[in-house]
């Protein structure tokens, strides 16, 4: 079974810097993966996805994520993070191929951000 | 409609009490997940439609857990002889992996 681990718990950012949220994927061939973001109280909002073709996609809010199957990760950047992006963040995986498997979400990154 | 849609959006209920909540999901949508989340929690797998396969239901905790879906529309999920650790946010989403999966607002469910 797909497994999904985001290692940072919390992180912490001064408005204006960089972000880099990390993600890790357990799973033999090359998984559909998603990035979702929760604002509090709120329902989650697809951020992008990956499924094939370019590493490299690019998604809503100014984020994008790049897919490493040397290293089975889907990290999430943003060049320069806004007060607004203070939100729980969700890495998650579905596997290729059809079959009945769930979407397999990660147990969130809490992004902080400074003034 | 435009969204993925759930009522209640909140409910409270009595210990013992069963409650049934519903997903509108987006037309189209073959896919629909149910998944639970507790206070400052991930996202707990509960079960899984596509189109007329038969559900995936190996994330359902226990057998008060039941859910239906009438082909490719609305989902009820069921909850007998409710808990107090049932309490917690229940999300619906659909969709396909080609165009991601669409989330309801969720259904706050407070057992008392």
């Amino acid at each position: 079974a797909q497994s999904v681990t985001q290692p940072d718990i919390h992180i912490t950012v001064s408005e204006g810097a960089s972000l880099e949220l990390r993600c890790n994927y357990s799973y033999g061939a090359t998984p559909y993966l998603f990035w979702y973001v929760q604002s509090p109280g709120q329902g989650l909002q697809l951020l992008l996805k990956y499924f094939s073709g370019d590493t490299l996609v690019q998604g809503i809010k100014g984020f994008e994520a790049e897919f490493k199957r040397s290293q089975s990760s889907f990290n999430l950047r943003k060049p320069s993070v806004h007060w607004s992006d203070a939100a729980e963040y969700f890495c998650a995986v579905r596997r290729s191929g059809g079959g009945a498997d769930g979407l397999t979400f990660g147990k969130g990154t809490h992004l902080i951000i400074q003034p | 409609g435009a969204g993925v849609s759930q009522s209640p959006s909140n409910k409270v209920t009595e210990k013992g009490k069963d409650v049934e909540l519903r997903c509108d999901p987006i037309s189209g949508h073959t896919a629909l997940y149910w998944y639970r989340q507790r206070l400052g929690q991930g996202l707990e797998f509960l079960i899984y439609f596509q189109g007329n396969s038969a559900p995936d239901k190996s994330g359902l905790p226990s057998d008060r857990f039941s859910a239906e879906r009438t082909g490719e529309s609305v989902s009820t999920l069921t909850i007998q002889r409710t808990q107090q650790e049932d309490s917690a946010v229940y999300l619906c989403a659909s969709g396909g992996v080609h165009y991601g999966y669409t989330f309801g607002s969720g259904t706050r469910l407070t057992v008392v």
